[in-house]
C-alpha cells in the first residue's frame, strides 16, 4: 500500500528564508510524485511533479523538488520565501497505471515580514 | 491549458433538497474525474472516481445512493446530493486526469456546500 507523510503541519519563515517542506511516501513499485499548493477557499494547484528521468524537478512560481529514492522522500524547496507563497501545500503520490492520488495531511505555510 | 471549472462555487440549500455540482474540464478530454471532500484544515478525501460511460466506483464508507455521480461525456462530471442534511456541508473538489501515463490530476476551484 502507498502512504505519504509531511513533516510538520505547519512552517513559518521570514520572508526571503528558504523554504523546505518535508514529503515522504512509501511505495512498493516506482512512485509519481506531485506537490500541489492550496489557497483558502479554492482548488488544488499542480506546482510539480516527478514521474520518470531527471530526479530534480522544477515547477512554477520557483519552487522545486528533489526525488530521492534511498531516502524515499520528494521535499519541496523554495530559496527565498514571498508572502504570497501563504498557503496549504499538499504532497500526493501514485503507482501509475490509472491509480488514485494518496494525498499527505498538508503543511500550511506562513510567510512572515 | 489544463483548466477544470467547478459549478457553483458555493451554494447554500436547505435541509432534505437535493444539490448538483458541475466539474468540467474546459480545455482537454478525461475519461476519469474524481470527487473529494475536503473538511476544514484537513487533507482531501476521495469520494469516488467517475468514469466516461461507466458507473462512478465510491470509496469505503461514502454512500452511493446519498452521493449520485455521473459522467456522461468526455468534459462534465456531475456530483448530486441528495437530500442534504447539515452533516453533508463541506467544501467538495473534483479533479480531471489528463490522457497520458502520469495520472496527473487537475483540480477545479471546489464548491462550499452550506445546508441549513
Amino acid at each position: 500500500a502507498q502512504s505519504v507523510t509531511q513533516l510538520g503541519s505547519h512552517v513559518s519563515v521570514s520572508e526571503g528564508a528558504l523554504v523546505l517542506l518535508r514529503c515522504n511516501y512509501s511505495s512498493s513499485v516506482p512512485p509519481y510524485l506531485f506537490w500541489y499548493v492550496q489557497y483558502p477557499n479554492q482548488g488544488l494547484q499542480l506546482l510539480l511533479k516527478y514521474t520518470t528521468g531527471a530526479t530534480l524537478v522544477k515547477g512554477i512560481n520557483g519552487f522545486e523538488a528533489e526525488f530521492k529514492k534511498s531516502e524515499t522522500s520528494f521535499h519541496l524547496t523554495k530559496p527565498s520565501a514571498h508572502m504570497s507563497d501563504a498557503a496549504e501545500y499538499f504532497c500526493a503520490v501514485t503507482m501509475g497505471g490509472y491509480n488514485k492520488l494518496i494525498f499527505g495531511a498538508g503543511t500550511r505555510l506562513a510567510v512572515h515580514p | 491549458g489544463a483548466v477544470v471549472s467547478q459549478h457553483p462555487s458555493r451554494v447554500i440549500c436547505k435541509s432534505g433538497t437535493s444539490v448538483k455540482i458541475e466539474c468540467r474540464s474546459l480545455d482537454f478530454q478525461a475519461t476519469t474525474m474524481f470527487w473529494y471532500r475536503q473538511f476544514p484544515k484537513q487533507s482531501l478525501m476521495l469520494m469516488a472516481t467517475s468514469n466516461e460511460g461507466s458507473k462512478a466506483t465510491y470509496e469505503q464508507g461514502v454512500e452511493k445512493d446519498k452521493f449520485l455521480i455521473n459522467h456522461a461525456s468526455l468534459t462534465l462530471s456531475t456530483l448530486t446530493v441528495t437530500s442534504a442534511h447539515p452533516e453533508d456541508s463541506s467544501f467538495y473538489i473534483c479533479s480531471a486526469r489528463v490522457l497520458d501515463s502520469t495520472d496527473t490530476q487537475y483540480f477545479g476551484p471546489g464548491t462550499r456546500l452550506t445546508v441549513l
